[in-house]
């Protein structure tokens, strides 16, 4: 969408080594957030975001960790990749005042 | 905790037909929010939702949210097949500062 990207797009890694995705957006927005998507369970909040180096767990944060050092970026980082952290990532965003979020195209990563 | 349920998860339909998806929530919210996916693809904002009563369409879709019932409906008239995708709804419950909590989205496929 436009205004949020994330990269890498796709990704294949190794069980056991450390893995970071991005997410960067150009709307000055507030509010990021980190989600996973896994068939039959829609998407969970992985972490977010209130502000630069702000940031709070979400439902599944176990095996994640984020940062977010500048408003335009949000990083989240698989400290050991698993098996089970095989899915689709999806950054959102948020200013808090239009009641609108916008997420980001996702990132496929596979844990072999 | 916030759950969100939707029924049914999966539906079969022939074009022309009309059908409704549900979307019950746990927590007392004015703020519901309709996702449209299609494969492979990022979430498209269909509809925001954010009072009791707010009715809104857009072509042969229309959503409604009863906030005293917790409940939102996703009205689908003379199906089409071009409407077949994956549909979840959301909740806002913190105006933005955490995320928003998904239903696990309802696959909707729309037969010639």
């Amino acid at each position: 969408d436009a205004g949020i990207t994330q990269s890498p797009r796709h990704k294949v890694t190794e069980t056991g080594t450390p893995v970071t995705l991005r997410c960067h957006q150009t709307e000055n927005h507030r509010y990021m957030y980190w989600y996973r998507q896994d068939p039959g369970h829609g998407l969970r909040l992985i972490h977010y975001s209130y502000g630069v180096k702000d940031t709070d767990k979400g439902e599944v944060s176990d095996g994640y960790s984020v940062s977010r050092s500048k408003t335009e970026d949000f990083l989240l980082t698989l400290e050991s990749a698993t098996s089970s952290q095989t899915s689709v990532y999806f950054c959102a965003i948020s200013s808090g005042l239009d009641y609108g979020y916008t997420f980001g195209s996702g990132t496929r990563l596979t844990v072999v | 905790e916030l759950k969100v349920e939707q029924n049914p998860l999966f539906l079969s339909m022939q074009e022309g037909k009309n059908y409704t998806i549900y979307c019950n929530y746990s927590t007392t919210s004015d703020r519901l929010y309709w996702y449209r996916q299609d494969p492979g693809k990022s979430l498209e904002s269909l509809f925001v939702l954010l009072s009791n009563g707010a009715v809104k369409q857009e072509g042969r879709l229309m959503a409604s949210l009863d906030t005293k019932a917790r409940l939102s409906t996703l009205h689908i008239t003379a199906a089409v097949h071009d409407l077949s995708a994956t549909y979840f709804c959301a909740v806002d419950i913190s105006g933005g500062a955490d995320g928003l909590t998904f239903g696990k989205g309802t696959h909707l496929i729309i037969q010639p």
